[in-house]
């Protein structure tokens, strides 16, 4: 069965960092793309960021750029999005999901809250 | 490519048919169009994709057509379960991009 864990959500100040996981099982974890999905409280989905199964490539949205960081460690079988000068609008639940540019996104994680706030 | 989805909000009764459309402001394949249905506090889960498949374990109540510009997720006999918000996806130019979502309200 395939499972997708998120972890490391929390509160947190704006202009701060988080890093969150996404602990991967039931399926060959470095045969995917990754991505992340965030949704703000009362929002829709906004893709924010993608890796190639290998790691060697990249993308995110425009609202991220240059600020967050998606990598993953194949051998942990673990995704990871690295936030950093956090906003109030990155205020979120934050999901990964299997898939990518071209792929489908088949399967999603349960999410993690991440309030920005004072 | 931005994905433009209506009606907002759509509520019909249990039995009814409902069609909920998705247009794309440029051409997208056919092959990287998908459909989502997400229920409150629950993540997303994946309908359709290829405008057309189904995914696992979707019931044939669930079907989606469409090409180009055009896309449509048709749910004919609706069930009290099918409450929900339903979001159509492009994720074959990046970058990747949802549509708004259709919330449907069961009478």
């Amino acid at each position: 069965e395939v499972q997708l864990v998120e972890s490391g959500g929390g509160l947190v100040q704006p202009g701060g960092s988080l890093r969150l996981s996404c602990a991967a099982s039931g399926f060959t974890f470095s045969g995917y793309k990754m991505s992340w999905v965030r949704q703000a409280p009362g929002k829709g989905l906004e893709r924010v960021a993608t890796i190639t199964d290998n790691g060697g490539a990249t993308s995110y949205a425009d609202s991220v750029q240059g600020r967050f960081t998606i990598s993953r460690d194949n051998s942990k079988n673990t995704l990871y999005l690295q936030m950093n000068n956090l906003r109030a609008e990155d205020t979120a639940v934050y999901y990964c999901a299997r898939g990518g540019l071209a792929v489908v996104f088949d399967y999603w994680g349960q999410g993690t809250l991440v309030p920005v706030s004072p | 490519i931005v994905l433009t989805q209506s009606p907002g909000t759509l509520s019909l009764s249990p039995g009814e048919r409902g069609t909920l459309s998705c247009r794309a402001s440029q051409s997208v394949s056919r092959t990287y169009l998908a459909w989502y249905q997400q229920k409150a506090g629950q993540a997303p889960r994946l309908l359709i994709y290829g405008a057309s498949t189904r995914a696992t374990g979707i019931p044939d109540r669930f079907s989606g057509s469409g090409s180009e510009t055009d896309f449509t997720l048709t749910i004919s006999r609706l069930e009290p379960e099918d409450l929900a918000v339903y979001y159509c996806q492009q994720y074959g130019i990046s970058p990747i991009t949802f549509g708004q979502g259709t919330r449907l309200e069961i009478k």
